[in-house]
């Protein structure tokens, strides 16, 4: 069965740091891979999809940027962090044409808090 | 584009009251819907989904019915638990170009079951 990893769970780091977060997905080949954030109160913002090794779209202008090194592996980053970074980031993974009605599947999510 | 909108909360219920929380979409074509659960610190779980008109999805006693003459995916539970206390989100998907299936999430309805 396929199954979603994400680490760390969570993390508290200092504004002006970098950052590094990782999703990886087993059980499943060229799945597509989706990188959102969840402000406090707030609902899910869609940060980076991506189709295939080395693909990147991105949804919105930010301090973030996303890399996929490999086919299931998503890597979520920053060169400086800023206050306004902190959130819930979840990554998530879905298949390619014939999987419609499935969704995605998410990871726990990374509770990342700058101070 | 695509956008969901569902019920603003938090909606608080005594145990073993009846559960509506209203979902409505703009899309075009025919988009399959979906209920995601979330429970405090954790990522967000299928709840249950509809790939097409009249479409009926449920589970763990929760129902939803797709109606494309009202654009509406309303989420309903005859009987809720303290153990449903969660947030749930609304959400639409359907493949973009490129071999992307995107999700457009609604904001979220935050669910209080108190005993």
């Amino acid at each position: 069965s396929q199954t979603i990893h994400q680490w760390p769970a969570t993390l508290v780091q200092p504004v002006g740091s970098p950052l590094s977060l990782e999703c990886t997905v087993e059980g499943t080949s060229n799945p597509n891979l989706y990188w959102y954030r969840q402000a406090a109160g707030r609902g899910l913002q869609l940060l980076f999809y991506s189709v295939g090794i080395g693909q990147i779209s991105s949804e919105v202008p930010q301090n973030l940027s996303a890399s996929r090194p490999q086919d299931r592996q998503f890597i979520l980053s920053s060169k400086k962090l800023l206050l306004s970074d902190s959130g819930f980031y979840l990554c998530a993974w879905s298949g390619k044409t014939g999987d419609r009605g499935y969704g995605y599947t998410f990871g726990s999510g990374t509770r990342l808090t700058v101070v | 584009g695509d956008s969901v909108t569902q019920m603003e909360g938090p909606v608080t219920l005594s145990e073993e009251a009846f559960l509506t929380i209203n979902c409505t979409y703009t899309a075009t074509g025919y988009p399959s819907l979906f209920w995601y659960v979330q429970y405090p610190g954790e990522g967000l779980q299928l709840l249950l989904k509809a790939t097409k008109a009249d479409d009926k999805g449920s589970n763990k006693g929760f129902e939803a019915t797709y109606r494309k003459e009202t654009t509406s995916f309303h989420l309903e539970k005859g009987s809720v638990q303290v153990s449903d206390s969660a947030v749930y989100f609304c959400a639409l998907g359907r493949y973009s170009g490129a071999g992307s299936y995107q999700l457009t999430f609604g904001k979220g309805t935050k669910l209080s079951v108190i005993p």
